[in-house]
Formats: C-alpha cells, sequence, structure tokens
C-alpha cells in the first residue's frame, strides 16, 4: 500500500542554519504530496503542498519540491528560527483511485536554539 | 466556529467502557476525517465522511470502532469495550471537499486505564 518515509528525529539546530528533512513515498498513481506541522499546543497545520511532478511548494520560507524520479518531497528552509521548532509531517493523498485519505510520515521534532 | 472543535480534550476511562468522542467541523465543510495518533508516530486515517454518509471506513481498525454524522455537520467516534491499545490522540478534520485544504483540530487525547 501507499506510505510515507521521513528522517528519523530529533534534529536539533541553531538559529539560521539550513534545514533538511528527508520524505520519501510508495504510492500507485499519482498523489499529491504535503508537509504538515505541529507546533507545541497546538493542532496539524498545513505548511505547503504540491499537487504533481515538478511542483514547488512554498510558504514561511519553507520549500519542497515534487521529485517523481526520486520519488520524494524534502522539506528546505535555508534560515531556522526558534519558532520553527515544531514536528513536521510528510504526507500523501489521492493515490489510489483518488483516495481521499492522507498517509503520513512518523514525524520528524526539530528543536531550534537561540 | 472559526476552527475544527473536539471535545474532551482529554478523556481518562477504565478497560471494557464505552467512549464517544466528538468533533464539530468548520461551517460549511462537507467533509470531515477521523485520524489516530499513537505517541511518536504519524496519524493514521479512520474514517471518511461526504455529508451525512461514510465514503471511506476503510481505516476502522474493528468492529468495536464506529462513528456517524447523521446531519452532516457534528460527527461522533465511538469506541467499545475498549482496550489499554486504544489510548491515542484521536484527531479529526474537515474541509470543503476533494482537492480543497485539510483543516485539523486539536484532537482528544484518550487513555484507557
Amino acid at each position: 500500500g501507499d506510505s510515507v518515509t521521513q528522517m528519523e528525529g530529533p534534529v536539533t539546530l541553531s538559529e539560521e542554519a539550513f534545514l533538511t528533512i528527508n520524505c520519501t513515498y510508495t504510492a500507485t498513481g499519482y498523489p499529491s504530496l504535503f508537509w504538515y506541522v505541529q507546533y507545541p499546543g497546538e493542532g496539524l497545520q498545513l505548511l505547503l503542498k504540491a499537487t504533481k511532478a515538478d511542483d514547488k511548494g512554498s510558504n514561511k520560507g519553507f520549500e519542497a519540491t515534487y521529485r517523481k524520479e526520486t520519488t520524494s518531497f524534502h522539506l528546505e528552509k535555508g534560515s531556522v528560527q526558534v519558532s520553527d521548532s515544531a514536528v513536521y509531517f510528510c504526507a500523501l493523498s489521492g493515490a489510489q483511485g483518488g483516495s481521499e485519505k492522507l498517509v503520513f510520515g512518523k514525524g520528524t521534532k526539530l528543536t531550534v536554539n537561540p | 466556529g472559526a476552527g475544527v472543535s473536539q471535545t474532551p480534550s482529554n478523556k481518562v476511562t477504565e478497560k471494557g467502557k464505552y467512549v464517544e468522542l466528538r468533533c464539530d467541523p468548520i461551517s460549511g465543510h462537507t467533509a470531515l476525517y477521523w485520524y489516530r495518533q499513537s505517541l511518536g508516530q504519524g496519524p493514521e486515517f479512520l474514517i471518511y465522511f461526504q455529508g451525512t454518509g461514510a465514503a471511506d471506513d476503510s481505516g476502522l481498525p474493528n468492529d468495536r470502532f464506529f462513528a456517524v454524522r447523521p446531519e452532516g455537520s457534528v460527527s461522533t467516534l465511538k469506541i467499545q469495550r475498549t482496550e489499554r491499545g486504544d489510548s491515542a490522540m484521536y484527531l479529526c478534520a474537515s474541509s470543503l471537499g476533494s482537492g480543497n485544504t485539510i483543516y485539523f483540530g486539536e484532537g482528544s487525547w484518550l487513555t484507557v486505564v
């Protein structure tokens, strides 16, 4: 079945460091890809998405490009802030015959120190 | 309301008891989803409603789990004969339908002792 694999955490960075969180997927069909973020004490929020190959999603300085050839959707940010500390989830949907359900990775906890 | 609302935020129950978790979606959202998230894991899909009907219930783990959405708005997730393995965060989400952004609530923590 469809699945998402993302890099194990936790990840600890200093402020202004470069961030990469790797995400690869296995899916039949042509899924849409997402990054969700969960800040401490809050619900999941959509960070960015891409719906077809070579699309780049971006928001709040974060970017991810849908790479069909490598089945990847890595999350990057050039300069992280303390406020970016959260758990990040990679997810896909729409793979199996247009299914609406989201399939999530296990999450990567990011801590940014001042 | 402004966002997806879930009640209770925390529930502790004894093994074997019956539990109901409520979800109030964003007004006007026709699609509603339930997910379960265990510690250290990503959310796992349980069930998806389009309007009043369950369009996909393939994620419900067994027949102790059931969900309803009788009027196409509020939904209730019902768990019978709870087991300790049911302890998890139960997340509800809603959207305007296919292809639209899915908005999540803050979840209901269920602990079965």
